[in-house]
């Protein structure tokens, strides 16, 4: 069974910084690209990060690109998103999902709340 | 970037057929997806490559796409189908991940 086990989430001051991790079972984790996506309360879905089989190919959203950074660890089956200078805006529910052209399998999402 | 324009809403009766509309530019030359997403959980892929369906997905469940407009058809619509529904495609100008809005489905 495929399971995607998202953590790291919190409260976080403006500007601040958070990792998010994503730990990957039931697949050949290497053989997948992977994905963040986000949903602020109340909002629709909205993508943050793609990172392909061995992060050869790295595209983000203009919203986060500069601040935000994905990477993997094939050996430890591990998706992270390090988030700095964080806004108000980027308060929501981040969840990692896996790249199959559609996301067929999505974890059940950290939340990340920026507020002072 | 490339936009995908969804109805924020869509109601249909028990048992009659609701259709979601997911407009784009040439939309009908891309692979789109479609997911349900109900309060407080992941979202779901219901349909994917404009048409086809996931193990477990029932066939009630179907897609389309052509031209500038995808459609999610859901027929016999149960009061299980209430949900938010995203459209999705991969929009290699960007190479972005693009979602729809999102519509909402009203059972009535």
């Amino acid at each position: 069974e495929v399971q995607l086990v998202e953590s790291g989430g919190g409260l976080v001051q403006p500007g601040g910084s958070l990792r998010l991790s994503c730990v990957a079972s039931g697949f050949t984790f290497s053989s997948y690209s992977m994905n963040w996506v986000r949903q602020a309360p109340g909002k629709g879905l909205e993508w943050v990060s793609y990172i392909s089989t061995y992060s050869s190919t790295i595209y983000y959203a203009d919203s986060v690109k500069g601040r935000f950074t994905i990477s993997r660890d094939n050996a430890k089956n591990s998706l992270s998103l390090q988030m700095n200078s964080l806004r108000d805006e980027d308060t929501a529910v981040y969840y990692c999902a896996r790249h199959d052209q559609w996301l067929k399998y999505w974890g059940q999402g950290t939340l990340v709340t920026v507020s002072s | 970037s490339y936009v995908l324009t969804q109805p924020p809403s869509v109601s249909v009766a028990p048992g009659q057929t609701a259709r979601i509309t997911c407009g784009g530019n040439n939309i009908g030359t891309k692979s789109v997806h479609w997911y349900q997403q109900k309060p407080g959980q992941a979202p779901v892929l219901v349909v994917y490559a404009d048409s086809d369906r996931p193990s477990g997905i029932p066939e009630r469940f179907s897609g389309s796409n052509s031209g500038n407009t995808a459609t999610l058809t859901i027929s016999r619509v149960e009061a299980g189908d209430e949900a938010d529904y995203y459209c999705q495609v991969w929009d290699s100008s960007s190479d972005h991940v693009v979602f729809g809005g999102g519509t909402k489905l009203t059972v009535l």
